[in-house]
C-alpha cells in the first residue's frame, strides 16, 4: 500500500489561509469518507484535527476545516497563526480493511 | 480525560522481540465503538499503522507486519500489548499507542516511546 501523497511543505503569512492536499486512489480516499487529519509538533504526539473528512473534534478551533473531492482530501487552515507551524498528516481507511498514512506536510508560518 | 501511556524497553537487540504495553486511564476501556491501536514513526518510513485490537481480543493487522506482530489485551488492568518478533534496525522507531475509533481515526495518542534496535 503506497503512502498518500501530500506536499512536502506549505507556507503562509499570519492571517492567511493555506490548504494541504492528501491524494490517494479510489481504493482509499476516494472510496470512503474515513479520512482524518493530524497535527504534530516536534517531539510531541500527533493530535487529531479532523475526522471523517469534515468533522472537528469538540473544542477544536473552527479555523481548521476538511473537505474532499474525488481522490483528494484537503485540510484548510484559515487565519494562520504561529502556533499552527507543525507537521500535518492524513490517514485514510482502505478497501483492504487497512489504513494508509499520508507522507506528511510541514507547515511554516512566515 | 482519556490518557494512554506506553512502556517497555528502549533498546532491543537484532533478532529479538520488541515488547510494549499501553496503559489506559480516565475512560472506558470496554466499548464496541473503538479499538486500541499501535502506530510507529521512523525517519525512513514515516508513520505506519502496526495493528489494532479490541477489548474482546479481536485483532486487525497491517498485512506488511502481520507475520511478526502479536497483540493482546488485559481488561482487568486496562492495558493492551504489542510484541514484534525478529526485529531489525528497520524497526527502530517511536512507537505510539492510541484509541482507534471504528471510523478509522486515532484519538488520543500516547506520548510515544523510542525503541532502538541495536546490538
Amino acid at each position: 500500500q503506497s503512502a498518500l501523497t501530500q506536499p512536502a511543505s506549505v507556507s503562509g503569512s499570519p492571517g492567511q489561509s493555506i490548504t494541504i492536499s492528501c491524494t490517494g486512489t479510489s481504493s482509499d480516499v476516494g472510496g470512503y469518507d474515513y479520512v482524518s487529519w493530524y497535527q504534530q509538533h516536534p517531539g510531541k504526539a500527533p493530535k487529531l484535527m479532523i475526522y471523517e473528512v469534515t468533522n472537528r473534534p469538540s473544542g477544536l478551533s473552527n479555523r481548521f476545516s476538511g473537505s474532499k473531492s474525488g481522490n483528494t482530501a484537503s485540510l484548510t487552515i484559515s487565519g494562520l497563526q504561529a502556533e499552527d507551524e507543525a507537521e500535518y498528516f492524513c490517514i485514510s481507511y482502505t478497501r483492504s480493511d487497512t489504513l494508509v498514512f499520508g507522507s506528511g506536510t510541514k507547515v511554516t508560518v512566515l | 480525560q482519556l490518557q494512554l501511556q506506553e512502556s517497555g524497553p528502549g533498546l532491543v537487540k537484532p533478532s529479538e522481540t520488541l515488547s510494549l504495553t499501553c496503559s489506559v486511564s480516565g475512560g472506558s476501556f470496554r466499548s464496541s465503538s473503538y479499538k486500541w491501536g499501535w502506530i510507529r514513526q521512523s525517519p525512513g518510513k514515516g508513520l505506519e499503522w502496526i495493528g489494532s485490537i479490541n477489548y474482546s481480543g479481536n485483532t486487525y493487522h497491517n498485512p506488511s507486519l502481520k507475520s511478526r506482530v502479536i497483540m493482546s489485551v488485559n481488561t482487568s488492568k486496562n492495558q493492551f500489548s504489542l510484541k514484534l518478533t525478529s526485529v531489525t534496525a528497520a524497526d527502530t522507531a517511536v512507537y505510539y499507542c492510541a484509541r482507534h475509533d471504528n471510523g478509522g481515526w486515532f484519538d488520543p495518542w500516547g506520548q510515544g516511546t523510542l525503541v532502538t534496535v541495536s546490538s
